[in-house]
């Protein structure tokens, strides 16, 4: 079975400094990993995938996760937050290598930034 | 990348009534879309997956005769709550996919059964 949990539901940063959002997965297969973020009331964005190609992913906005199999882990990071960050950001897994079927999400973590 | 649009954004229906959400695919043919519900302050659960042309596969525990999916079309796919409740109350978001490619999120609909 696959699963995926987000270790924290809420992150609180300063503007500037940097973000750690973090995500474990579960998964008898290779699985493809996503970041997606949801402001409030809005639809979900793509930041970033991994699909079996480089551990370390770049994604938009200048967030980035790596991939660390003997970890189970694929933690999103930023090195310099920005008040638009703030969001409810969900860590995703598709059992499936590089397919997006029956996407898996985790609680969602709440990031909030102060000026 | 594309564009995927739900309508309404939000609604409020008394209860008893039934309400149909729609997830149009605006400049790609989606050969899948997958429904969503988020409940307050939770992620969010798959609901059931349309292709074009055939029945829904709905996940465990989706009454099927309540949420009536319909993807007759490559760009539409509607969701209709039929009968519905307060309990039914939440935020449905659709997603629309190309084979093997991203897929890409509507809006999302927040429904109020009142």
């Amino acid at each position: 079975a696959q699963s995926v949990t987000q270790l924290d539901s809420h992150v609180s940063v300063s503007e500037g400094t940097p973000v750690l959002l973090r995500c474990n997965y579960s998964s008898s297969y290779s699985p493809s990993l996503f970041w997606y973020v949801q402001h409030p009331n809005k639809g979900l964005q793509l930041l970033l995938k991994y699909t079996s190609a480089a551990t370390l992913v770049k994604g938009i906005n200048g967030f980035e996760a790596e991939f660390k199999k003997s970890e189970t882990s694929f933690h999103l990071t930023k090195p310099s937050a920005h008040m638009s960050d703030a969001a409810e950001y969900f860590c995703v897994v598709s059992p499936f290598s590089g397919g997006y079927n029956k996407l898996i999400f985790g609680a969602g973590t709440r990031l909030a930034v102060h000026p | 990348g594309a564009v995927v649009s739900q309508h309404p954004s939000w609604v409020i229906c008394k209860s008893g009534t039934s309400v149909k959400i729609e997830c149009r695919s605006l400049d790609f043919q989606a050969t899948t879309m997958f429904w969503y519900r988020q409940f307050p302050k939770q992620s969010l659960m798959l609901m059931a997956t349309s292709n074009e042309g055939s029945k829904a596969t709905y996940e465990q525990g989706v009454e099927k005769d309540k949420f009536l999916i319909n993807h007759a079309s490559l760009t539409l796919s509607t969701l209709t709550v039929t009968s519905a409740h307060p309990e039914d109350s939440s935020f449905y978001i659709c997603s629309a996919q190309k084979e093997n490619t991203e897929a890409f999120f509507g809006q999302g609909t927040r429904l109020t059964v009142v």
